[in-house]
């Protein structure tokens, strides 16, 4: 049973860099039915995607975050990771992150990690 | 860009009662790409319903999606205690290319 795990500093200081890491097990990372991404809920607000990567490194960033956002994946380790910087408060929020299906012409976002709270504050 | 607006924000049921979710996108979205996720706090959020009216795996019946073009609906047919939470619609496709819905929390009324 594939099962995604996030890890990374719960604490980041304002204009500092972001860094987190999601750990994929039970399942290959390198399967091209599959991208993986990185999604945040701020609190008291709704989900939001950062962005998505392929095994092979392809991505897809979020036109709004892209500036600050790097996604990156290394298929040895099965992990997947994500720098967003010059962080601010606006950036606290649960991250989560997740596989992005592609089966036929559908695409969904199954299963997901148990989320990882970032707290930016100096 | 596309906007998903989820409505009502808050929905107040009772167990038993029929829910009515409702996902409306300012421009059209291939109901291919439609998906529904159910989020509960402390929890990572579960896949519901896929190409608009699709039950995800283990889902059960009484989750039915619906819905083409801009507007889309998820209905829960007979409300279980576990089926309150917070409901995202979600959409793949146009810019920007993921996005999700606000949201509509499902409360015990």
């Amino acid at each position: 049973q594939l099962q995604l795990q996030e890890s990374g500093p719960g604490l980041v200081k304002p204009s500092e860099t972001l860094s987190l890491t999601c750990t994929v097990s039970g399942d290959s990372i390198s399967n091209s039915d599959y991208s993986w991404g990185w999604i945040r809920q701020p609190p008291g607000k709704g989900l939001e995607c950062i962005g998505t990567i392929y095994y092979s490194g392809s991505t897809y960033y979020n036109p709004s975050l892209k500036s600050r956002v790097t996604i990156s994946v290394d298929t040895s380790k099965s992990q997947f990771s994500l720098k967003l910087s010059s962080v601010t408060a606006a950036d606290a929020a649960v991250y989560y992150c997740a596989r992005h299906r592609y089966s036929g012409s559908y695409r969904w976002f199954d299963p997901w990690g148990q989320g990882t709270l970032v707290t930016v504050s100096s | 860009e596309i906007v998903l607006t989820q409505s009502p924000g808050t929905l107040s049921l009772s167990p038993g009662e029929r829910a009515t979710l409702s996902c409306r996108a300012s421009q059209s979205v291939s109901s291919n790409y439609l998906t529904w996720y159910q989020h509960k706090p402390g929890q990572a959020p579960r896949l519901l319903i896929y190409g608009a009216y699709n039950r995800a795996t283990g889902i059960p019946d009484r989750f039915s999606g619906s819905g083409s073009g801009t507007d889309f609906t998820l209905t829960i047919s007979r409300l279980e205690p576990e089926d309150f939470a917070v409901y995202y619609c979600q959409q793949y496709g146009s810019s920007p290319l993921i996005t999700f819905g606000q949201g509509t929390r499902l409360e015990i009324k």
